[in-house]
């Protein structure tokens, strides 16, 4: 799986949107992007996926580049319950599915009033 | 909704001692993942498995973990004997085929003195 890179802090005022860029440059042609994101001594949560086109769905927006070398993940309305270290990953797709989930770093994002 | 049940939620053992730590994933998932985490190394997948088969424990210490699924409903992460080096956060993660996104569970915070 390709390998990605992320800043590794970001802060956001709250209220404002919050975007996480990250970068897949070596990413193979039937690997998604995928992020997750861990609040505080908490288990990661799936945030959203994509391959190709642009993603959206109630928690934030997938924006990938044409060349697929890089995306954006947008929170809108960024509150302070999502500072989080969020971690965009590149995997497979085996059969309708995520293959194995190899973490980086990922950006600690730091949501302030 | 539906959750990534895992016991103990906290652990703390004598060097040397056996720990069995147990994930009981959401019903009809038929993936489940046993990941690691410490502040020195992130995330760490230790095993994976697909409709109760082992596809990948290549980051797990064989002489001394196990990872098994005797039945749809249990997987179990052993270490024995256990070290200090051992403590870390282990988190469960379970899925199902055209279901994208993973669901982690809270985590066993495992301590060994």
């Amino acid at each position: 799986d390709a390998k990605t890179t992320q800043p590794p802090s970001m802060d956001c005022a709250e209220g404002r949107a919050a975007n996480l860029p990250c970068n897949h440059s070596t990413i193979s042609g039937n690997e998604y992007v995928y992020w997750y994101r861990q609040i505080h001594s908490q288990g990661p949560q799936y945030i959203i996926h994509g391959l190709k086109n642009n993603e959206t769905n109630e928690m934030a927006s997938l924006i990938i580049t044409e060349d697929r070398k890089s995306s954006t993940l947008i929170l809108p309305h960024a509150t302070l319950r999502d500072t989080a270290v969020y971690y965009c990953i590149s995997s497979r797709d085996y059969g309708g599915s995520q293959g194995n989930l190899i973490f980086g770093k990922g950006t600690k994002l730091s949501v302030k009033p | 909704d539906a959750r990534v049940t895992q016991t103990p939620r906290d652990k703390v053992t004598e060097m040397g001692q056996e720990v069995t730590m147990r994930c009981q994933p959401i019903l009809g998932h038929n993936t489940v993942f046993w990941y690691r985490q410490t502040m020195m190394q992130g995330l760490e997948l230790l095993a994976y498995f697909r409709n109760r088969a082992p596809l990948d424990d290549s980051g797990m210490p064989k002489d001394r973990f196990s990872a098994e699924m005797p039945d749809a409903t249990l997987a179990t992460l052993k270490i024995q004997p256990s070290e200090p080096r051992d403590s870390a956060v282990y988190f469960c993660a379970s899925g199902n085929d055209g279901n994208y996104g993973y669901t982690f569970g809270s985590g066993t915070r495992l301590t060994v003195v």
